[in-house]
């Protein structure tokens, strides 16, 4: 199985910085990581496929790269509504597998 | 528009069967290419993969979970059951549904969720 293993756990930015998670794969993955970003309360949305493609309706900000076992996802000009927890998952092999989450907190 | 609906106990018993039911509009699981899976989520914790089955009815499930899983679907009604045997308590979270196959050019990523349902062990 492939397993995924995401850092930070969580971090702490203001509004405006750029944060950068990262997420690498036990195994090569193409580019095959998706990103979602969860609310409290609510369930995960989804904001970058493919690594690097931009579901509908998401902001330019969120931006997505890797390939191989090395993934990233870069938020910049971080918003009020950006303070949430994210999660990478693969999506390349079943079973499919999330990383551990990171939440993003208000500095 | 797409959307799903989990339904099921919000309390069950350790060694009970849980039984959940995915109700969702705006696709069919006919149609080649999509999928609804079932993922879950203990309070304060991060996401768990449960299992998957697709258009074709092939199934898969999660490895550490799948002597306790099945999964089956009801095209004509437009539903998913998962049943978990043996539950326990540390099977208590929020059990979400979710749609794989609406994004282009892509494989498992899963672009609509359900709002999800909180299931309790206790007894």
């Amino acid at each position: 199985d492939i397993q995924m293993t995401q850092s930070p756990s969580s971090l702490s930015a203001s509004l405006g910085d750029t944060v950068t998670i990262t997420c690498r794969a036990s195994q090569r993955i193409s580019t095959y990581v998706s990103w979602y970003q969860q609310k409290p309360g609510k369930a995960p949305e989804l904001l970058i496929y493919t690594a690097s493609i931009l579901h509908s309706g998401v902001p330019s900000r969120f931006s997505g790269s890797g390939s191989g076992t090395d993934f990233t996802l870069t938020v910049s000009n971080l918003q009020p509504e950006d303070f949430a927890t994210y999660y990478c998952q693969q999506s390349h092999t079943v079973p499919l597998a999330f990383g551990g989450g990171t939440k993003v907190e208000i500095k | 528009q797409v959307t799903l609906r989990e339904s099921g106990p919000v309390l069950v018993k350790p060694t009970q069967t849980l039984t959940l039911t995915c109700t969702f509009s705006g696709f069919s699981l006919t149609t080649t290419g999509m999928c609804v899976s079932w993922i879950r989520q203990p309070p304060g914790k991060a996401l768990e993969w449960l299992a998957l089955i697709d258009w074709a009815d092939d199934k898969y499930y999660s490895t550490s979970l799948k002597t306790r899983l099945s999964i089956s679907k009801d095209t004509s009604k437009n539903r998913v059951v998962l049943t978990m045997t043996n539950m326990h308590p540390a099977d208590t979270g929020t059990y979400y549904c979710a749609r794989i196959g609406g994004v282009p050019d892509a494989l498992y990523d899963m672009d609509v969720w359900g709002q999800g349902t909180t299931v309790t062990v206790s007894s």
